[in-house]
């Protein structure tokens, strides 16, 4: 039961350009989204969130959208740089934290 | 580094074995989260335990794995007679405090494979 998907395996972007990574999620009970970075061999890494309240929450050149009613969530890079080559994860919990789940990744390639 | 430490980083276990995977959280997080990762997919939640407690079970498989996380030392997690079909990158996260808005740190996991 995949309850968050990330529909996209890849994507790749020139550099300077905008990249544009999607979430979808079914459970309209879910009050925080997060989005986590991964480089081979390592652990994800906290990139940025978003509560359900919110449409929208930016910083520095990462910015997460919310679609609520449409059950989507977006993640903006903008300029896109070579460093930012990498897999990154949607996730959604309740607000109690007990669980989070995630997406199966979109790996992000930014061509130099 | 006070990051989260997982070790070992690999591990290779015979089927029938018994694999132990130890996970230190950061200092002062007293929250720690197991994920499973298998091949091409993403984390799938195991177990999220505090401080000698396990909270939430509801994703670890019903037979030959546990978790726990002692008042002293890392939190282990144990799977019994393993299998070929368990082989795959087990991560570890903490965090300070409970909630769906709390960021996890997580350790660079460890791969098992099954032989």
């Amino acid at each position: 039961d995949q309850q968050v998907k990330q529909n996209s395996p890849s994507l790749s972007v020139q550099e300077g350009r905008i990249s544009i990574l999607n979430c979808d999620y079914t459970n309209s009970m879910f009050d925080y989204f997060l989005w986590y970075k991964k480089y081979p061999a390592e652990g994800p890494t906290f990139l940025i969130s978003i509560s359900s309240i919110k449409d929208k929450n930016e910083d520095g050149r990462f910015t997460v959208f919310l679609n609520k009613s449409a059950k989507h969530l977006s993640l903006h890079i903008v300029p896109s740089q070579p460093g930012d080559s990498a897999v990154y994860f949607c996730a959604a919990s309740s607000n109690t934290g007990n669980q989070f789940y995630f997406g199966t990744g979109t790996s992000l390639t930014v061509i130099p | 580094n006070a990051g989260v430490m997982q070790n070992p980083r690999h591990l290779v276990r015979r089927r029938g074995q018994e694999a132990r995977l130890r996970c230190s959280p950061m200092k002062g997080h007293s929250h720690v989260y197991w994920y499973r990762q298998l091949p091409e997919e993403g984390l799938k939640f195991m177990v999220y335990l505090q401080k000698e407690n396990i909270i939430d079970e509801s994703g670890m498989p019903k037979e030959r794995f546990s978790a726990e996380f002692p008042k002293e030392g890392p939190s282990i997690l144990r799977i019994q007679q393993v299998v070929r079909g368990d082989s795959a990158a087990y991560f570890c996260a903490s965090s300070p405090t409970i909630g769906g808005n709390q960021p996890q740190h997580f350790g660079d996991g460890t791969r098992l494979s099954i032989l």
